[in-house]
């Protein structure tokens, strides 16, 4: 089992409706959760970080977190193409240090 | 503001050739990491550096060797370059800022192994 799994997608999504992204992870004493958008070609960019059960919003994204569940989710609403891209899931494992574990990354095209 | 520097953006190399892909960072950063991305499997860390003068393997460090020169620069050696080793290579930096906390990348390295 992977330590932080997401669908790959691609997610098709029309433009202005919500786009709906899950990612679960498998370290049940992790307690910090990244959502980074990466373009083609281009490297990740953090969009948003979530740290205690519930939900958190930023403009148009929203992150989702249920640890007891180990879920963590990102909607973006009001889809633009500009959205495009892959997101990947990143979370801190429990153990010690700062680095992050990645998941696949979900691919989502925003239909005009 | 140039954040993290990568170079080279793009290299081929053949077989059984080395190449060192340097890294550095101007935002004061203690934490500098080596991921390589491949189709479908996201970002695995190679080798870490937690701080100056420290390094640690992660999830790929076979085929690797890393440097921490200083606390600006972190660069990882491919010693005999091999067929597997072809990737996209990103360069990261980090630092714990009260609630917010978050890499910040390069622009990547695009490597051939031929």
């Amino acid at each position: 089992q992977k330590e932080v799994e997401q669908n790959s997608g691609p997610l098709s999504v029309p433009e202005g409706a919500i786009a709906s992204l899950n990612c679960t992870y498998s370290d049940r004493g992790s307690q910090s959760f990244f959502w980074y958008r990466q373009y083609s070609g281009k490297s990740p960019e953090l969009i948003m970080s979530i740290y205690s059960n519930g939900d958190k919003e930023d403009g148009r994204f929203t992150a989702q977190l249920n640890k007891a569940s180990q879920y963590v989710s990102l909607l973006i609403r009001d889809s633009q193409p500009s959205d495009s891209a892959t997101y990947l899931c990143a979370v801190k494992p429990s153990a010690a240090g700062n680095k992050l574990t990645f998941g696949g990354g979900t691919r989502v095209l925003v239909k005009p | 503001n140039a954040g993290v520097t990568q170079t080279p953006k793009f290299q081929v190399l053949k077989t059984g050739q080395s190449m060192t892909l340097q890294c550095a960072q101007d935002m004061n950063h203690n934490s500098m990491y080596w991921y390589r991305q491949d189709p479908g499997m996201g970002l695995r860390l190679i080798y870490y550096s937690a701080s100056e003068g420290t390094t640690d393997k992660g999830e790929v460090p076979n085929g690797y060797n890393v440097s921490r020169l200083n606390k600006r620069e972190f660069s990882l050696r491919l010693e005999s370059a091999a067929p597997s080793q072809t990737s996209v290579y990103f360069c990261a930096s980090s630092e714990w800022q009260g609630a917010n906390y978050g890499y910040t990348f390069g622009s990547g390295t695009r490597l051939t192994v031929v």
